[in-house]
């Protein structure tokens, strides 16, 4: 089946700057991507999503990145503020038959003033 | 945004008992999942039902595992009987039909199992 991995676990950024984090993924068929935020005690909630017709997609300070020949993905947040301090966890759904999501293993994202 | 909830949002039972876990999915949503999640590790996908049926469970989806929703009440999860393996936190999420890609997800039930 599908494997999603994620990459960093966690990153450390001054407020202003920019952050990426990464996820690769197996089945090429794979045709979905979301990416959740999920803060202490919450529910994730979906930020933005891609999919495999778009290469690029911005929501506001959100870019996402997809490159389906690598089987790669990816999320730049820019202009970071403390409130996008959270745990975050990129998805694939391997095709459209399925209602499967797939996540990495989270990527813990601190905003430091 | 659209909001999924569940109930309860922790439980405590003893190994071997029956447990059940509450969903309540966005009001217009037709598509029903649960996730599972270990401390430490990424969501992984159980089960997702449709119209009354399961559409497609994964290997973790156990014998012991039961899902229904009887006459539009709540989405549930049973789990009889209950091991040590499945203290778990559980995510329920739903997707409108014909859009099954986007789903949303509730705030999780964290189960303890002794």
């Amino acid at each position: 089946g599908e494997q999603v991995e994620q990459l960093p676990s966690i990153l450390r950024v001054q407020e202003g700057s920019s952050a990426s984090i990464n996820c690769s993924y197996e089945d090429s068929a794979s045709n979905y991507f979301p990416w959740y935020k999920q803060e202490p005690g919450e529910n994730p909630k979906l930020i933005i999503d891609i999919r495999s017709n778009m290469e690029r997609k911005q929501i506001q300070e959100l870019i996402v990145l997809l490159d389906k020949k690598a089987k790669r993905f990816s999320l730049h947040i820019t202009d970071t503020q403390p409130g996008d301090s959270a745990m975050y966890f990129c998805a694939a759904k391997p095709g459209a038959n399925t209602g499967k999501l797939t996540f990495g293993h989270g990527t813990i994202l601190r905003v430091h003033p | 945004g659209p909001k999924v909830l569940q109930i309860p949002s922790h439980q405590i039972i003893d190994m071997g008992q029956m447990v059940t876990l509450n969903c309540d999915p966005v009001s217009n949503h037709l598509y029903f999942y649960w996730y599972k999640q270990i401390l430490g590790q990424q969501m992984e996908f159980l089960v997702n039902f449709y119209n009354g049926k399961v559409m497609e469970k994964s290997k973790l989806f156990k014998d012991q595992f039961s899902v229904e929703r009887p006459d539009g009440s709540y989405f549930t999860l049973k789990i009889q009987p209950t091991a040590l393996e499945d203290s778990a936190v559980y995510f329920c999420a739903s997707s409108l039909e014909g859009a099954q890609d986007t789903q949303y997800f509730g705030p999780g039930t964290r189960l303890l199992v002794l």
